[in-house]
């Protein structure tokens, strides 16, 4: 069955430090993955998606096919990076559903 | 700019009432999802709408049902309603061109059964 991780639930870095929010797939064919984020108080939005190869607020993830991951990364935290991340695969039927990981909760500390 | 609402931001419900959360969005999507967002447990797909009249099943619609019959709204209806289901909902929409398009989010309802 199709899968994402997020092994840490909680991460807390300090500003101007690198942050790095690990996401594993499990997947038997080429995934779609994204990363969306929820601030507080304010709706889910999409971040990033692979398929585009951006960088959004700073933010880069590499899709890693042999590890299969897909982590984000930014190499100096601000403070207003402080959100809840999810990282996302959708299946490729014809109904994209989307699979979602149980989300990391990023704490950048002043 | 676009726009997913939902009906009610925060529903205070007793064990065994009906209750119907709405969802419309105004970007002439196909795809419309419900999702549960819990802690620790991230968003869970309840069911999703392709079309008008058509439905899914996720990976949790036990104790759910829905519908769509406009393509600007999708209803999750719990028939019975259970201290378990006590949660945030979140709507979600998007365009139907394979598996590529970004979700829309509504706002999401915040659902206390007591």
């Amino acid at each position: 069955a199709q899968r994402v991780t997020q092994p840490e639930k909680l991460l807390s870095v300090f500003k101007g430090a690198p942050v790095e929010l690990k996401c594993n797939y499990s997947y038997s064919g080429s995934p779609e993955l994204f990363w969306y984020v929820q601030y507080s108080r304010q709706r889910l939005q999409l971040l990033l998606r692979h398929i585009s190869r951006e960088s959004i607020k700073g933010f880069t993830a590499d899709l890693n096919k042999g590890e299969t991951s897909f982590h984000l990364k930014k190499p100096f935290a601000q403070e207003e990076d402080s959100a809840m991340y999810y990282c996302a695969l959708t299946e490729k039927t014809s109904y994209d559903k989307v699979i979602f990981g149980p989300g990391t909760s990023l704490s950048v500390i002043p | 700019d676009v726009k997913v609402t939902q009906s009610s931001r925060y529903l205070v419900k007793r064990t065994g009432e009906k209750v119907f959360l709405e969802c419309v969005q105004d970007m002439d999507h196909e795809n419309m999802f419900w999702y549960r967002q819990d802690p620790g447990l991230g968003l869970r797909l309840i069911y999703f709408s392709y079309d008008v009249k058509m439905k899914e099943k996720g990976d949790i619609p036990e104790g759910y049902s829905v519908s769509r019959e406009k393509k600007e709204r999708f209803s999750l209806i719990l028939e019975s309603a259970s201290t378990n289901q006590t949660s945030m909902y979140l709507c979600a929409s998007s365009q139907r061109q394979g598996a590529r398009d970004e979700q829309y989010f509504g706002p999401g309802t915040r659902l206390t059964v007591t």
